[in-house]
């Protein structure tokens, strides 16, 4: 069974311009979450989609959004890029046939830097 | 809110020596506890999880953790550590009833030497 893959891998943007970073999730996996890594915040919970709504939402500016699609895949924009948004961003599916806690399954992220 | 304490932010150690990897978390109510690992060059995968019952859980390649509700702490141990368990650690939690929705504590760099 394929994992689950983000892409792009890498991206360099400018201050002020604005991304888009895909997800796509194991398949039959209906959750789908987004992490923030970076080295001095460590790992911070974004917000979850499941069945394409938004589920849990982290502490993040209104410039932090994401959509799920009928076929589990996700979507994060952030706009108004920022220097501090560099950072790798991770991906995580699971299950989630109860709507309580499963594992959470996580992508290889993709790099953002903002120049 | 919740929040999660990891001490120990590098660790070296020989191989065979044995392992503790502290972590505490702050919440005021009943949570899941979990530890996750990230080899080199790997994504980020479960190595253990906590949601009740026995607080000693056993998890993969040997690690097991300790589940002190007085303490709020979930240690994560391993008695003989390879060179392959370099990584880095993190420990998470999440409230029950609280999706996937998970805090991590900063990580732990573990580096085993032959």
């Amino acid at each position: 069974k394929a994992g689950v893959t983000q892409t792009p891998r890498y991206l360099i943007k400018t201050r002020g311009q604005q991304v888009t970073l895909s997800c796509s999730p194991i398949s039959g996996h209906r959750s789908v979450s987004w992490y923030q890594q970076t080295p001095g915040q460590g790992l911070q919970f974004l917000f979850e989609y499941f069945s394409e709504t938004q589920r849990n939402k982290g502490n993040f500016p209104g410039r932090f959004s994401g959509r799920q699609f009928s076929n589990s895949r996700s979507e994060m924009n952030v706009s108004t890029l920022e220097l501090g948004d560099s950072a790798l961003y991770l991906c995580a599916s699971s299950v989630a046939l109860t709507g309580a806690w499963d594992e959470q399954y996580f992508g290889p992220g993709t790099r953002l830097t903002v120049t | 809110a919740q929040s999660v304490s990891q001490h120990n932010h590098h660790v070296i150690l020989s191989e065979a020596a044995s392992l503790e990897l502290g972590c505490n978390y702050s919440y005021g109510g009943t949570v899941n506890l979990f530890w996750y690992v990230q080899y080199p060059g790997q994504h980020l995968q479960l190595l253990l999880k906590y949601f009740s019952g026995d607080p000693l859980v056993k998890g993969i390649k040997g690690f097991e953790a300790e589940f002190i509700k007085s303490k709020f702490s979930f240690n994560l141990r391993k008695p003989s550590v390879q060179w392959s368990d370099t990584a880095e650690y993190f420990c998470a939690v999440s409230s029950t009833g609280g999706g996937n929705k998970l805090t991590f504590g900063t990580g732990t760099q573990l580096k085993v030497e032959l």
